[in-house]
């Protein structure tokens, strides 16, 4: 069955660095989802892209995140610089499409900042 | 926008026992409601989904009920295993919102033996 996958799995960085991950979706899944989930919460959405295009970022930290999805299938998630704050899971998602379709989440992940 | 209340945050059971995880949701426009199992260290797997224009659905030991007008959705688990202790989360979304799930805060279920 395909998944969604993530790299790394793991990241530690100490504050003021950058740091970057990496997602690639299922085949054929139109739509790409990065969250954030701090322990203890549900994940939040950050941003989403249709194909290459970023439809929602309302709530990516756009003075730190950047995100981009250059040819439609994998993306990139950076944040320059990290802060204490920024430590938690990052989890990517992808669906077959934007409209109540299902999402499947890949493994994540986890960013601790010293 | 959306906001997803979900209780209880933690849910103790015995084996065999069942399990009810509840949520509520502040947006009459969302029209669909997915619920996650979340091992710990591992991905979200979605367990069921409804959408609004039903109001039941089961699949074998898991069901979930939808009361549009009380805007409430509600998780069912029968005959709780040991493998069944984990995260359980509930989420939001709508048509036109571009599927943005909204999720609730989690229930740490435990089955105990």
């Amino acid at each position: 069955e395909a998944e969604v996958a993530q790299s790394p799995r793991y990241k530690i960085t100490e504050k003021s660095q950058a740091v970057a991950f990496w997602c690639d979706p299922i085949s054929g899944h139109a739509t790409l989802y990065w969250y954030r989930q701090i322990l203890g919460q549900g994940p939040e959405l950050l941003v989403q892209f249709q194909d290459e295009s970023v439809v929602d970022d309302s709530q990516l930290p756009k003075d730190r995140f950047s995100a981009e999805r250059l040819k439609g299938v994998d993306s990139t998630l950076k944040i320059q610089p990290a802060e204490l704050g920024d430590s938690a899971m990052y989890l990517c998602a992808s669906s077959l499409a934007s409209k109540v379709d299902t999402q499947y989440f890949g493994p994540g992940t986890r960013l601790t900042v010293l | 926008g959306e906001n997803v209340e979900q209780h209880p945050s933690t849910l103790s059971v015995q084996e065999g026992d069942s399990a009810v995880i509840k949520c509520t949701y502040s947006d009459s426009a969302s029209n669909y409601f997915p619920w996650y199992k979340q091992e710990l260290g591992k991905r979200p797997q979605l367990i069921i989904d409804i959408r609004s224009n039903v109001g039941e659905k089961k699949d074998q030991r898991i069901a979930v009920t939808l009361n549009k007008t009380a805007k409430h959705f509600s998780l069912h688990i029968t005959e709780t295993q040991p493998e069944d202790s984990a995260v359980y989360f509930c989420a939001a979304s709508m048509t036109g919102g571009g599927n943005k799930l909204t999720f609730g805060t989690g229930t740490q279920l435990k089955v105990e033996l």
